[in-house]
């Protein structure tokens, strides 16, 4: 079982459209979570950062953590074209430097 | 953030033979690291390059295959050697910044090098 379960998609959406993106976790020490953006023959562009349980929001993104149920999501209110690429979740324990990623969801915003 | 440059952006190369990948910060950062992300894959840590010290490498990866530098503070390569097709990937090269607390280190990246290997 991979340590961070993501949806690889595609996924698909019309301009405007409030997009969900997910991720699952197995491991209990992940402490830091992280979104990362990924445009085509680009490196990833760190989106959003959060550590605790809750929602944390910055724009048209909103993290939200779940320790509990080990989830995490990343919702985009009133999506534009320029956001379509890949999204990946990342992962961190406390100690240590090394981050887990998920395999990354490809979204495309229909014009 | 710290802007990073990372070169080459491409290359398509022979089996066989190795290629050199540079990575340069405009700030001292004291933990660089390299990723590889293969086709429909997520990010997996090669090694983490530490200033005045050999790299660490994570499990099925190894020195003799992806040799490290580190010279200074503010630079690194990477070398994919004896390359073969498996090799086609993108490598990336990341940094931490930390803040004033110890635990909260962010990861930024470059942007990549997408190699090919024939």
């Amino acid at each position: 079982q991979k340590e961070v379960e993501q949806d690889p998609g595609p996924l698909s959406v019309p301009e405007g459209a409030i997009v969900s993106l997910n991720c699952t976790y197995s491991n209990s020490a992940f402490q830091y979570f992280m979104w990362y953006r990924q445009y085509s023959r680009k490196g990833p562009e760190l989106l959003m950062y959060t550590y605790s349980s809750g929602n944390k929001e910055d724009g048209r993104f909103t993290a939200q953590v779940d320790k509990s149920s080990k989830y995490i999501s990343l919702f985009i209110r009133d999506s534009q074209p320029s956001d379509s690429a890949t999204y990946l979740c990342a992962m961190k324990e406390t100690s240590g430097s090394r981050l887990t990623f998920g395999e990354g969801t490809q979204l495309t915003v229909n014009p | 953030s710290a802007v990073i440059s990372q070169k080459p952006s491409r290359d398509i190369c022979q089996r066989g033979t190795s290629l050199t990948i540079q990575c340069q910060v405009d700030s001292q950062v004291t933990m660089m690291f390299w990723y590889r992300q293969q086709p429909g894959q997520s990010l997996t840590l090669i090694a983490t390059a530490n200033q005045g010290s050999e790299a660490t490498y994570e499990s099925g990866f190894v020195i003799d295959k992806f040799p490290i530098s580190r010279p200074n503070l503010t630079f690194s390569t990477l070398t994919v050697s004896n390359m073969s097709p498996e090799d086609s990937s993108i490598y990336l090269c990341s940094v931490e910044e930390s803040r004033t607390s110890a635990t909260n280190e962010k990861l930024f990246f470059g942007s990549g090098t997408q190699l090919s290997v024939l």
